[in-house]
């Protein structure tokens, strides 16, 4: 009964290929999220969808395009993966404005070799 | 635009000592105010949080924060803390449909 959940945890991939990563959330929110964190453990939004709509673009490269079927689902495809993709992402979900009920997903471990 | 930040990168403390995570905010308007720990291998999990009123908050775990709105910070402390305390900590700011994070403070907690 997972709350928020991401898979895969792992994704080990060469550079140069496409690769998604999927989220779902069983908790009726409106609002989810894809957050990365870097080798430094740095946190940094990147999109944000509510009610299906996007929101929330952190000025993230276009190779990277989220996709939210409906509001329990935010995908994050990525093309043409780099070395600098590297990272743990995060998905998250929660109510409008409800900040203090932000579920987190366990992360994917990205590694782009 | 918000932002927060947390001056320490790492602090080593020892089994039964207290803890004090320092946290400063930027935010124009009435901050609220997070503090996420993260363990190893694992997500973020919510200890405390500040909307408003008592300015000293209670979290899980033993931990509390305490928002100083004159020095824009969010300090968190735990009076003694436990081996399982070793973790990354985050403060993060709400507003603008976003939390937006500090970059974490490493706990180590020796013997």
């Amino acid at each position: 009964d997972t709350a928020v959940s991401q898979t895969p945890k792992y994704l080990v991939t060469q550079m140069g290929n496409d690769k998604s990563i999927k989220c779902e959330q069983n908790l009726g929110h409106d609002t989810m999220y894809w957050y990365k964190q870097d080798s430094k453990k740095f946190l940094k939004i990147m999109f944000s969808y509510n009610n299906k709509e996007l929101i929330i673009n952190e000025t993230v490269p276009n190779r990277f395009s989220p996709k939210s079927p409906d509001k329990a689902h935010l995908n994050l495809h990525i093309n043409s993966l780099e070395l600098g993709d590297s990272a743990v992402y995060f998905c998250a979900s929660g109510m409008t404005g409800g900040y203090e009920k932000l579920f987190f997903g366990s992360g994917t471990q990205l590694s782009v070799l | 635009a918000q932002s927060v930040t947390q001056p320490d990168i790492h602090i080593t403390v020892s089994e039964g000592a207290s803890l004090e995570l320092r946290c400063n905010y930027s935010y124009g308007a009435t901050p609220y105010l997070f503090w996420y720990v993260q363990s190893p291998g694992q997500g973020l999990q919510l200890l405390l949080k500040y909307f408003s009123g008592d300015t000293l908050v209670q979290g899980i775990k033993g931990f509390e924060a305490e928002f100083k709105r004159s020095q824009s910070s969010f300090n968190l402390r735990k009076p003694s803390v436990h081996w399982s305390d070793a973790a990354e900590y985050f403060c993060a700011v709400g507003g603008n449909y976003k939390l937006s994070f500090g970059a974490g403070t490493t706990v180590t907690v020796r013997a």
